[in-house]
C-alpha cells in the first residue's frame, strides 16, 4: 500500500518566520501527493497538489510544496507564517491498495503559529 | 454552490440506538466518500461511492455500518445498533472526478456523533 507519513505531530513558528511542516511518501510508481489544511471544527479543504511537472508546486493561502523524489518529501511551506495559518495540515497520496484507487491521508501535523 | 451538505452537525444518542449521517455532495461530482476522525486513529476512509454505485467498503468497520447512495444528490451512513466506541466526527467529500485519485476532495462540515 502506498502511504505518507508526517514525523511531526506539532510544528510551532513564531509569526513571520517561515514554516515547514514535514512529509515523506511510499509508493511504487509515481506519486500523487496532496496537502489538506483542517481549521477547528470544520472539514478538510484542498491546498495544493503534486501530479507531474515542475517540484515546486504552489497553491492557497501562500502555500507551496516541494516534491523531492530522490529523499521522497513533499514538504508544504510557507515564507512568512500568519496566526491564521494555525490549523491541522494533511499530507495524502493516491493509494492503490485493494485494486482500487484512492486517497490515503496521513496522521496530521498540528501548526501553531506564535504571535 | 453551497458545497457539501451534511446533516445532523451534531447527535448525541444512547448506546444501542440507531444513527443515520446524511450527506448531499456538490452537483455534478461522480465520487462521494465517508471518512471517520478520531483523535487515535486520525482520519479512516470507511467508504466510497463512484456514479452511486459502492467502490471500495473495506473501510467499513463492521456489519453495524451500512452506507447507501439512492441517486446523485444523496447518501447516507447508517449505524445499528450504536456503540460509544462509534464517537467521532464523520465527513462525506466529493470529487468531480471518475477516478477519485486524481482530484482533491470537497469536504463537508462533519457530524460530531456522541455514543453515550
Amino acid at each position: 500500500a502506498q502511504s505518507v507519513a508526517q514525523p511531526e505531530d506539532q510544528v510551532n513558528v513564531a509569526e513571520g518566520n517561515p514554516l515547514t511542516v514535514k512529509c515523506t511518501y511510499s509508493v511504487s510508481g509515481n506519486p500523487y501527493l496532496f496537502w489538506y489544511v483542517q481549521y477547528p471544527n470544520r472539514g478538510l479543504q484542498f491546498l495544493l497538489k503534486y501530479i507531474t511537472g515542475d517540484n515546486l508546486v504552489k497553491g492557497s493561502y501562500g502555500f507551496e510544496a516541494e516534491f523531492n523524489k530522490s529523499q521522497t518529501s513533499f514538504h508544504l511551506k510557507k515564507p512568512s507564517a500568519l496566526v491564521s495559518d494555525s490549523a491541522l495540515y494533511f499530507c495524502a497520496v493516491r493509494d492503490y491498495s485493494g485494486g482500487y484507487q484512492k486517497v490515503t491521508f496521513g496522521t496530521g501535523t498540528k501548526l501553531q503559529v506564535i504571535p | 454552490d453551497a458545497g457539501v451538505i451534511q446533516s445532523p452537525r451534531h447527535e448525541v444518542t444512547e448506546m444501542g440506538q440507531e444513527v443515520t449521517l446524511r450527506c448531499k455532495p456538490i452537483s455534478g461530482h461522480n465520487s462521494l466518500f465517508w471518512y471517520r476522525q478520531t483523535m487515535m486513529r486520525g482520519l479512516e476512509l470507511l467508504i466510497y461511492f463512484n456514479n452511486n454505485v459502492p467502490i471500495d467498503d473495506s473501510g467499513m468497520p463492521e456489519d453495524r455500518f451500512s452506507a447507501k447512495m439512492p441517486n446523485a444528490s444523496f447518501s447516507t451512513l447508517k449505524i445499528q445498533p450504536s456503540e460509544p466506541r462509534d464517537s467521532a466526527v464523520y465527513f462525506c467529500a466529493s470529487t468531480p472526478s471518475r477516478v477519485a485519485a486524481y482530484n482533491e476532495q470537497f469536504f463537508g462540515p462533519g457530524t460530531r456523533l456522541t455514543v453515550l
